[in-house]
């Protein structure tokens, strides 16, 4: 089973509130993700990293941003919250083999 | 872009039965198809995966077959169970070392008692 956590699973918040969601790995993986879920299904990659100091923004345009100054740990931060931010965002890491997934954090934006 | 069609959206099948769930990839240089269930609560989980350089892999009553020249790759669950029901995911790897994984849509499988 894969040692990925993600804090909170779930939060409940209001609009204009910054946020930060957690995502630590306990693997060493050096390349680490940050997928939004949509209620429909699709997985849409919003920010991926392949290592310290280096963060990339992915297909999906997000207005959360990221950080990378420790390889285990991964955190997305919204400046201001909105109720289109509503979702469920996974994160994942991997070294060369496939992504390991974090159980995710639903954000609800009231 | 590069991107990966996943079908059916829904697929609903009676408990003993088989299923089937179909993805075709647009990039041929793609090379590593990694399959992922999730349950409802939790993140996906790798089931099964499938390099280019194969074409079935099989574990217990999953199989995963890869047709590289028409693009395509296929999960196949036999004898399946109620707890085979979740949301499914194929996936491709882009090949140029950036290790970014393109996401079919997924499949809601519910396997009927």
């Amino acid at each position: 089973e894969a040692d990925i956590y993600q804090t909170p699973r779930y939060l409940v918040i209001g609009t204009g509130k910054k946020i930060t969601l957690e995502c630590s790995q306990t693997m060493g993986h050096d390349k680490m993700y940050w997928y939004q879920q949509d209620p429909g299904m699709e997985l849409h990659l919003i920010h991926y990293s392949y290592g310290v100091n280096s963060t990339e923004k992915g297909d999906l345009s997000s207005e959360s941003t990221v950080s990378r100054i420790r390889t285990e740990h991964f955190p997305l931060t919204l400046e201001s919250a909105r109720p289109s931010h509503t979702s469920q965002y996974l994160c994942a890491s991997s070294s060369s083999g496939q992504p390991s997934f974090g159980n995710g954090t639903r954000l609800t934006v009231t | 872009g590069e991107n990966v069609e996943q079908h059916p959206s829904t697929l609903s099948v009676q408990e003993g039965d088989s299923a089937v769930i179909k993805c075709t990839y647009s990039d041929s240089a793609s090379n590593y198809f990694p399959w992922y269930k999730q349950e409802l609560g939790k993140g996906p989980q790798l089931i099964i995966d499938i390099r280019s350089n194969v074409g079935e892999k099989k574990d217990q009553r999953i199989a995963v077959t890869l047709n590289k020249t028409a693009k395509h790759f296929s999960l196949h669950i036999t004898e399946t169970q109620p707890e085979d029901s979740a949301v499914y995911f194929c996936a491709a790897r882009t090949p140029s070392g950036t290790y970014k994984y393109i996401f079919g849509t997924g499949t809601r499988l519910k396997v009927l008692a």
